[in-house]
């Protein structure tokens, strides 16, 4: 089983429909991040989490929310999704003692028509 | 503002090195990570330097220079198997803010 687990894997939705991305982990960690990957554009955060009352802000935040149910749920949705949130989406978790590597889910291929 | 600088594209033949660069500018820095990407996979850690320095793992090394705010990955003998994008991340840590910055990538291609 994978440590980090992404749910849907890909997903087609309309303009306007509220939609959610599931990510669970195994891994035990505090740390819980959302990626957006772009062509070109590399991988830019959305929201982190250092615990589950702790969330934040990442560079590209704007249209998205989180919610962390618990250390191992971390959900991102897009309230009213708008084609340019068409994208690979990631979720990763990591440990701060560690240098804090990132461990990957497989990601959320997501398009809005 | 935060930024990092990789190429982003670089060609190199089968059985020989490669070296990809990283120039970084953060507020507050941590450590210089690299990752590997493949077509339609996750990103996958391969090498950490927190410390000046080379740090080597089988036939990749990464090499961190604090004062010029540079790294660099070093593949040997390089395979086919090794075309990928590779991304520098730097953790960016300065009071509470503490997060992971990555580069835009750098595309790996592998010619026989």
């Amino acid at each position: 089983d994978a440590d980090v687990t992404q749910t849907p894997r890909n997903r087609i939705t309309k303009t306007g429909k509220r939609i959610m991305l599931e990510c669970s982990q195994t891994k035990g960690h505090d740390r819980m991040y959302w990626y957006r990957q772009d062509p070109g554009l590399g991988l830019r955060l959305i929201y982190y989490s250092f615990d589950v009352k702790d969330i934040n802000k990442g560079e590209i935040s704007d249209g998205y929310s989180v919610s962390r149910q618990a250390q191992a749920k971390f959900s991102l949705s897009l309230e009213s999704a708008i084609p340019n949130q068409t994208a690979l989406y990631f979720c990763a978790t990591s440990d701060p003692d560690r240098g804090d590597i990132q461990y990957f889910g497989a990601g959320t291929r997501l398009s809005v028509l | 503002g935060q930024s990092l600088e990789q190429p982003s594209e670089v060609t190199a033949v089968e059985g020989a090195i490669v070296q990809i660069n990283c120039t970084y500018q953060t507020s507050g820095f941590y450590g210089l990570s690299w990752y590997q990407q493949h077509d339609g996979g996750a990103p996958t850690f391969l090498s950490y330097n927190g410390l000046d320095g080379l740090e080597e793992t089988g036939r990749f090394s990464s090499f961190l220079s604090r004062s010029d705010s540079y790294g660099y990955l070093l593949l040997q003998e390089l395979q086919m198997k090794d075309s990928a994008s590779y991304f520098c991340a730097v953790r960016d840590q300065k009071n509470r803010d503490d997060k992971i910055i990555f580069g835009k990538g750098t595309r790996l291609h592998i010619l026989p």
